[in-house]
């Protein structure tokens, strides 16, 4: 079964500091992995993928197979940043996703 | 490009009724999904029409049920509503066979089940 786990709910973090949302998950195929993003008031849109291998907003995810684990990740936190974070996976093209239960990452001034 | 739009944007209901949620999909798409969102949750899939066929259903009962239209737009019905359907329901649509794999939500609709 697919399971997509976020230990943490909230990240409070001031203006500049680091940043690390962790996400694990378990699949026994090869998923594909992704972080969506609700902004307050806005609808859950993606962020990143991890088959893309970019960095959206000067945020990064890196796919550990052998810890399972897609940690979201930013240097310098800004204030925009503040949003609920969801680390979603699908097992293949045109496929359900399945969530964690999300992060509210706050980025205090 | 319109994005996807759902209606209505919430809506309150007892227990018993029959619910209809309505969705249209991003130009362009011709797969929808629904999804449920408890309060503090994550989406959680409910099922999934490509060419007005269901293509696949996560762990919700059976009266939870949808139709996929000609022009790609879905509804998501639900029968005998129970206290626990209320949620926020997302709609997703994407393009099958599209590169990346990507979902586009729509707003949500807010049940309410009193």
């Amino acid at each position: 079964a697919q399971r997509v786990t976020q230990p943490e709910k909230l990240l409070s973090v001031f203006k500049g500091a680091p940043v690390e949302l962790k996400c694990n998950y378990s699949y026994s195929g090869s998923p594909e992995l992704f972080w969506y993003v609700q902004y307050s008031r806005q609808r859950l849109q993606l962020l990143l993928r991890h088959i893309s291998r970019e960095s959206i907003k000067g945020f990064t995810a890196d796919l550990n197979k052998g810890e399972t684990s897609f940690h979201l990740k930013k240097p310098f936190a800004q204030e925009e940043d503040s949003a609920m974070y969801y680390c979603a996976l699908t097992s293949g093209a045109n496929s359900k996703l399945t969530f964690g239960k999300g992060i509210t990452l706050s980025v205090r001034p | 490009e319109t994005g996807v739009t759902q209606s209505p944007t919430h809506l309150i209901k007892t227990r018993g009724q029959q619910v209809t949620l309505r969705c249209s999909s991003q130009s362009g798409h011709n797969t929808v999904s629904w999804y449920q969102q408890a309060l503090g949750q994550g989406p959680q899939f409910i099922f999934q029409y490509y060419r007005e066929e269901e293509n696949g259903r996560g762990n919700f009962p059976p009266r939870f049920s949808g139709l996929q239209f000609p022009n790609y737009s879905s509804e998501l019905n639900v029968n005998a509503l129970e206290l626990d359907d209320s949620a926020l329901y997302l709609c997703a649509s994407s393009l099958a066979g599209a590169s990346g794999n990507e979902q586009f939500f729509g707003p949500g609709t807010r049940l309410t089940v009193l």
